[in-house]
């Protein structure tokens, strides 16, 4: 595998389902962030997380909680979620710096 | 928060044709990025822009930091079929700091 990959790349869930999407990057970069991507809206940032630590966290609800195990992977636990959280979610990694982001192919959301 | 107007929103052109896009902004950025996202991919990487006033190609894509730092320009040339996406700009202030995004530009390209 090569680059940034993302799974699942569709998920429905129910309001009170739990599941989790999954980031890995294969570039040897040391920052990752979530990013939420809705029809018609600019890219929203939901997290960074620089070496392992979360540096930013933009006022995302609590119904969504990431986690990094590590530099080469990254969560999204997702649970009790609203309608209008359905989107698509994108994980990208970069070197510290952060601005040469490269993208997964996301996980098209569904929330029911 | 700041915010970043591209234009247009949408365009049709022929195949062959020279496609030039913009992405402006009430304030300064640093780094200026232009992505392309296909339907059900993520955004790829096409250019970044370091230095105002600097021009960049990749292939048939050329890519300008505004001198003012406020702006930047996407040009195609000769567009094929395959170019069909959303292209978006991104700028960044300084290390660290977060990109902004605009809301892309969508392509459709007329064999």
């Amino acid at each position: 595998e090569t680059g940034v990959t993302q799974t699942p790349r569709h998920l429905v869930m129910g309001m009170t389902n739990k599941k989790s999407l999954k980031c890995e990057q294969h570039l040897g970069h040391n920052a990752m962030y979530w990013y939420k991507q809705s029809a018609k809206k600019p890219l929203e940032l939901m997290f960074v997380y620089n070496f392992k630590e979360q540096t930013e966290n933009n006022s995302v609800p609590s119904r969504f909680s990431p986690e990094c195990p590590n530099s080469s992977h990254l969560f999204l636990h997702l649970h009790t979620l609203q309608p209008e959280d359905s989107a698509l979610y994108l994980c990208a990694s970069s070197l510290p710096g952060g601005d040469e982001q490269y993208f997964g192919p996301g996980t098209r959301l569904t929330v029911t | 928060g700041q915010q970043l107007n591209q234009s247009p929103q949408s365009m049709f052109i022929q195949e062959g044709e020279d496609v030039s896009m913009n992405c402006t902004s009430s304030s300064i950025f640093n780094t200026w990025l232009w992505y392309k996202q296909d339907p059900g991919e993520g955004p790829v990487l096409l250019i970044a822009l370091y230095k105002a006033g600097e021009l960049t190609s990749n292939g048939r894509l050329t890519a300008q930091f505004g001198i003012t730092r406020k702006d930047s320009f996407l040009n195609i040339s000769a567009s094929i079929p395959s170019d069909v996406g959303i292209y978006f700009c991104a700028g960044q202030n300084s290390g660290n700091t977060p990109l902004v995004f605009g809301k892309g530009t969508r392509l459709s390209v007329i064999a």
